[in-house]
């Protein structure tokens, strides 16, 4: 069964402590690893897209990086408004473009 | 910037009756989906739509559900008769053609609430 699964499901840090969250996965043939926000209320904001083992992307404190089974979001110097939910999700062969989304990592920063 | 819209942001209705969530994709992209996520859960797929047609649907996506694209730039899902088990957040996402997965921009979402 195709799964998406994140660690660790919540996770509190000090205003400027580096972490890293982690999406795992388990499909037939991934075509894209993406990594959203989202804020309480609110729908997914669009982060990064990752195609490729050993690809890196990065965005002010955020760098997301894939391998082969599993994906890292790294927080550089985190700030309170970091503070959301970060979502992964994978589209795979056979799926056409439906993506499947893991149940998130919940990140609360205090200053 | 170019986003998703939905209307209305929230919608309250009353069990066996009818819903029409709407939404507005962003102008030049060419596949539509819809989602929802029931509170506390993961968001879930339910329907994929390109050229005016459904290219991929979840298990969840029954004969209770369908989806039209009305004009040249709404979206909308209709829930023919409401259940409790429908309450939840119901996003549209668009994405562009590429040729490969792209980006899907998700709107604010609809939160229905059936009593």
């Amino acid at each position: 069964e195709d799964q998406v699964t994140q660690s660790p499901e919540a996770l509190r840090l000090q205003e400027g402590e580096s972490s890293s969250l982690n999406c795992s996965y388990t499909v037939s043939g991934l075509r894209g690893l993406f990594w959203y926000r989202q804020d309480p209320g609110k729908g997914p904001e669009f982060l990064f897209t990752l195609y490729s083992a050993g690809e890196e992307k990065e965005k002010e404190r955020l760098k997301a990086t894939l391998t082969k089974k599993e994906s890292f979001l790294h927080i550089t110097a985190p700030k309170p408004e970091d503070s959301a939910t970060y979502l992964c999700a994978v589209s795979f062969s056979g799926g056409y473009n439906k993506l499947i989304f893991g149940a998130g990592t919940r990140l609360a920063v205090h200053p | 910037e170019p986003e998703v819209t939905q209307t209305p942001s929230h919608q309250v209705t009353q069990m066996g009756q009818e819903v029409i969530l709407r939404c507005v994709p962003i102008s030049n992209h060419l596949y539509f989906y819809w989602y929802r996520q029931i509170l506390g859960q993961k968001v879930e797929f339910l329907v994929s739509f390109y050229n005016n047609e459904i290219s991929e649907k979840s298990e969840i996506f029954d004969d209770q559900f369908s989806v039209e694209r009305p004009d040249g730039s709404n979206f909308t899902l209709k829930i023919r008769s409401t259940k409790l088990e429908d309450s939840a957040m119901y996003f549209c996402a668009s994405s562009a053609w590429t040729g490969s997965p792209n980006e899907q921009f998700f709107g604010p979402g609809t939160r229905l609430t059936v009593l």
